[in-house]
């Protein structure tokens, strides 16, 4: 079945802990992104990547870091430094910024 | 940064009825996408639309790229239209999508 996945759905965490959410692809797509989404909010970028082992920082990439070490994998760790962690976080990818993107089915983070 | 603006905030529909909902970006843009965010927070791709017009069932969206905005049609609306309609929009100078403040569709029986 092709598409994003993401995990877990849910996710508690410890004040202090850092945790790592998990973003897969299977559509062979270049680019994927990370976003949070606050309670009646919009969508804020994280962080992006346009290719392997390269990635940018978006408009709130402080206490977040990545990785993409193979195409089809994107993970996200929040970090201890992230103040207000607790948001749910989705992941997105698409062949190239300028053309569709997908969505995964997000993650729930929260913070107790 | 570009600025994608969605009105209106909130729309009430009685089920039956047809909606309009806008975007406005203030640049250029080559992607403009409209997704609706279900209530388990999904979002579902709805229209990739840079430029021109497109149907899907009772779905429709036009894209004015000189003029910078975009709308979404509804008609004949269903409750499970109810949620969060969301445009994005990536520049042509940019790589990233910049996303609306939504409209959060509400549709009563």
């Amino acid at each position: 079945d092709g598409g994003i996945t993401q995990s877990p759905k849910y996710l508690f965490r410890k004040e202090g802990q850092n945790v790592t959410l998990s973003c897969e692809q299977n559509l062979n797509h270049d680019a994927m992104y990370w976003y949070r989404q606050d309670p009646g909010q919009g969508l804020r970028l994280i962080y992006y990547s346009q290719i392997v082992n390269d990635f940018q920082k978006g408009d709130i990439a402080e206490g977040y870091s990545v990785s993409r070490e193979k195409k089809e994998s994107f993970p996200l760790t929040v970090t201890s430094a992230q103040k207000n962690p607790t948001a749910f976080y989705l992941c997105a990818s698409s062949y190239r910024v300028e053309q569709q993107a997908f969505f995964g089915q997000g993650t729930r983070l929260t913070v107790v | 940064g570009i600025q994608v603006e969605q009105s209106p905030p909130d729309l009430i529909l009685q089920e039956g009825a047809n909606s309009t909902l806008r975007c406005n970006f203030s640049d250029s843009v080559n992607n403009l996408q409209w997704f609706h965010q279900n209530p388990w927070g999904q979002l579902i791709n709805l229209f990739y639309i840079p430029s021109g017009t497109k149907q899907n069932g009772r779905l429709s969206a036009t894209t004015v790229a000189t003029e910078r905005y975009s709308l979404l049609y509804i008609s004949s609306s269903q409750t499970t239209d109810s949620g969060v309609y969301f445009c994005a929009v990536v520049t042509n100078t940019g790589n990233q999508f910049y996303f609306g403040t939504g409209t959060s569709l509400t549709v009563i029986p």
